[in-house]
């Protein structure tokens, strides 16, 4: 059974601070993906990496892929507010069944 | 918007009860997932189904089943429901980008079971 770990499981910081998390797993990666989760909804993805040593940014957002492909960070500058939810790794193990990690529930205190 | 579409948005049951949750996946997408979100963790993968046909599955009892339709709808069945079945049903719809899925979840449904 592969297991994805996220840390830290709750993170709760200022508006313009940076902040990274974490997600770990024993197993090598087909590919890896970032979602966030807002309440009431269902995941929306953020990013597919599927390079080892890949780094991908979207606006504020940096997601960068280790290079044995086991484990991926996320990395945000100058949180806002809008980037509250829950952060979930997610990653293919060379089979279709898509296994996510606990997440991470992020609150940005304006 | 991701045009996957689930209902009910939400349900309460009672122990024993059997349910029916319903999906549309998005257009063109002929392969759906559902995932079972218990309070506080990640989704956990129940089954797939590609073409009307059940394409892996997960560590869920034989309680839980499902259909796929032609036109690539889908639904969740779940019988004799426990107490720790409640939790937020999530459908996902897949299509390939170069090589690697990329999946679209509805808003999903609460199932409260009391």
């Amino acid at each position: 059974t592969q297991l994805l770990e996220q840390s830290p499981q709750f993170l709760s910081i200022q508006e313009g601070e940076n902040l990274t998390v974490y997600c770990n797993s024993s197993s090598v990666f087909s590919s890896l993906q970032w979602y966030r989760q807002e309440p009431g909804e269902g995941p929306v993805l953020l990013v597919t990496v599927v390079t080892g040593g890949e780094v991908k940014k979207l606006k504020r957002l940096t997601f960068q892929f280790g290079d044995a492909r086991k484990d991926s960070s996320l990395h945000i500058t100058a949180a806002q507010p809008g980037d509250t939810g829950l952060y979930l790794c997610a990653g293919y193990f060379g089979n279709e069944k898509l296994t996510f990690g606990t997440g991470t529930r992020l609150t940005i205190i304006p | 918007e991701t045009g996957v579409t689930q209902s009910p948005t939400h349900l309460i049951k009672t122990r024993g009860q059997q349910v029916t949750l319903r999906c549309s996946s998005q257009s063109g997408h002929n392969t759906v997932s559902w995932y079972q979100q218990a309070l506080g963790q990640g989704p956990q993968f129940i089954f797939q189904y590609y073409r009307e046909e059940e394409n892996g599955r997960g560590n869920f009892p034989p309680r839980f089943s499902g259909l796929q339709f032609p036109n690539y709808s889908s639904e969740l069945n779940v019988n004799a429901l426990e107490l720790d079945d409640s939790a937020l049903y999530l459908c996902a719809s897949t299509r390939n980008a170069g090589g690697f899925n990329e999946q679209f979840f509805g808003p999903g449904t609460r199932l409260t079971v009391l």
